[in-house]
C-alpha cells in the first residue's frame, strides 16, 4: 500500500485566495484525520470523519475552513479566504477504528502551506 | 486541559545511552500510542498500549502504563543518532468520541 497520499505537499499562495487540499487514505480505513501542527500549538486535531461522515469538527478554527470527503478515498480540507496565520503544515491521517477504541493512526507527508 | 503533558520537553543523550520520555494525563483513557516524528516529515505510530495493559515491548522500545497515575513512559534502551527525532504520546480518552489527543512533545538529540 502507498501509505496515506497528500497533495500538493507545498503550497504558498497570498492572503486571501483559496486554498483546497487533499487526502487519500489508506484502502480499507474507515476513519479519516485533519491535523495542523505550528510551532506554537503543536499538533491539533481539525476534524475527523468515520465512514465518510464527519463527527467531530470542533477543532476547525473558524469557517473559513471547510472539509468534506465524498467517498471513502477522498477527502479535501479547504481555507477560504486563506490568511497568514494559517501558515502551517496540514496532516491527514487513516485508521482503521473499532469498537475496543482508536487503533493506529498512519499519518500521510503533510502539506506545507505558507501564506503571505 | 485534557492532551497528555510530555516531559522533558528537550532531552540530548549520547549514542548507547538510554532515553525516557514521560507522559501525563488527566482522565480516563480506552488506550495511548506513541508516535515519532522526523524533522519535516509525518509522524509515525511506533507503539500502541491499552489502559488494562502495564508494559510493552517493541525491539529496543519498553512502554509502560500507570492508570492509577495517569501516566506512560517511554524508554528507547541503547539509543542511535537515528533515533533523533520528536516523540509524542497520543490519547485515547474514553467518551471523547474516538478521537486521539497529542501531546506537545519530547525532542531527542542523540549525538554520535
Amino acid at each position: 500500500d502507498a501509505g496515506v497520499i497528500q497533495s500538493p505537499r507545498h503550497e504558498v499562495t497570498e492572503m486571501g485566495q483559496e486554498v483546497t487540499l487533499r487526502c487519500k487514505p489508506i484502502s480499507g480505513h474507515n476513519s479519516l484525520f485533519w491535523y495542523r501542527q505550528t510551532m506554537m500549538r503543536g499538533l491539533e486535531l481539525l476534524i475527523y470523519f468515520n465512514n465518510n461522515v464527519p463527527i467531530d469538527d470542533s477543532g476547525m478554527p473558524e469557517d473559513r475552513f471547510s472539509a468534506k470527503m465524498p467517498n471513502a478515498s477522498f477527502s479535501t480540507l479547504k481555507i477560504q479566504p486563506s490568511e497568514p496565520r494559517d501558515s502551517a503544515v496540514y496532516f491527514c491521517a487513516s485508521s482503521l477504528t473499532r469498537d475496543r477504541g482508536l487503533e493506529t493512526q498512519y499519518f500521510g507527508p503533510g502539506t506545507r502551506l505558507l501564506v503571505l | 486541559s485534557q492532551q497528555g503533558e510530555e516531559d522533558p520537553q528537550a532531552l540530548s543523550i549520547q549514542e548507547g545511552e538510554n532515553a525516557t520520555m514521560n507522559c501525563s494525563y488527566k482522565t480516563s483513557i480506552n488506550n495511548l500510542q506513541w508516535y515519532r516524528q522526523n524533522s519535516g516529515r509525518g509522524l509515525v505510530h511506533l507503539i500502541l498500549i491499552r489502559s488494562n495493559e502495564r508494559e510493552k515491548h517493541s525491539g529496543r522500545l519498553r512502554v509502560t502504563l500507570d492508570t492509577s497515575k495517569k501516566s506512560s513512559s517511554l524508554l528507547i534502551t541503547a539509543s542511535r543518532a537515528a533515533d533523533t527525532a520528536s516523540y509524542f504520546c497520543a490519547t485515547d480518552f474514553k467518551n471523547q468520541g474516538g478521537k486521539l489527543i497529542f501531546g506537545q512533545g519530547t525532542e531527542l538529540s542523540v549525538k554520535p
